[in-house]
């Protein structure tokens, strides 16, 4: 079967850097996604990473090593606004018609 | 530019009924996709298209059926609503490699 872990919850104050991690054993892989979803509204994409490294959008920055099945968000200088739930997605076959979800971290930041 | 729209928001079925979940998106993307998200579930994949005239399952399809007439549209059809349908429905499509949701609707079934 496929899996994806990541914690379900984490905790953080304004200004801090929190991480995010996401471990997976999947049939194939083509790559990583992060999204963020706010109050069970439209999740928004954030980053993927189909090669092993760092991958950094303002903020926020997304790692892979694909050696360890492994990778993590990272939120840095954070803010209320961040306080969110935070999904990995692997992406299953290279056409990208098959994307499995984790069940998600919900992060809450306070002031 | 709208990117994704669903509609209705909210739906309350009785058990049987049958309805259609609409999905537009104005975006000119071939891939289309149906998601259902339930509590501590993540989301899960229950049918997807990568253009007209071809849709194939994804991993809960039963109980659903989708048509992709147009490269707009992707409406999602439950044929005889069931409890365990109760859920919240994202449309998504995707040119690259992030994918574009819609706002959801929210599905109750008694």
């Amino acid at each position: 079967g496929q899996s994806l872990e990541q914690p379900s919850e984490v905790t953080a104050v304004e200004g801090a850097i929190v991480q995010i991690n996401c471990t997976y054993q999947t049939s194939g892989f083509y790559g990583l996604s992060w999204y963020q979803q706010h109050d069970g509204g439209a999740p928004t994409f954030l980053s993927y990473n189909g090669l092993d490294g760092l991958e950094e959008t303002g903020r926020f920055s997304s790692f892979l090593s694909r050696s360890d099945s492994y990778g993590y968000l990272l939120l840095q200088e954070l803010q209320m606004k961040d306080s969110a739930s935070y999904f990995c997605a692997v992406r299953l076959n290279q056409a990208g018609t098959a994307l499995i979800f984790g069940k998600g971290t919900t992060l809450s930041v306070s002031s | 530019n709208a990117g994704v729209t669903q509609t209705p928001k909210f739906q309350v079925l009785k058990t049987g009924q049958s309805m259609t979940l609409q999905c537009a998106q104005d975006m000119n993307h071939e891939y289309m996709s149906w998601y259902r998200q339930d509590p501590g579930m993540g989301l899960r994949l229950i049918h997807y298209s990568v253009g007209a005239g071809i849709t194939d399952q994804g991993e809960v399809p039963n109980g659903y059926n989708v048509s992709r007439s147009t490269t707009e549209d992707f409406p999602l059809r439950l044929l005889s609503a069931a409890p365990s349908q109760t859920s919240v429905y994202f449309c998504a499509s995707r040119r690259g490699f992030g994918y574009t949701f819609g706002s959801g609707t929210r599905l109750t079934v008694v």
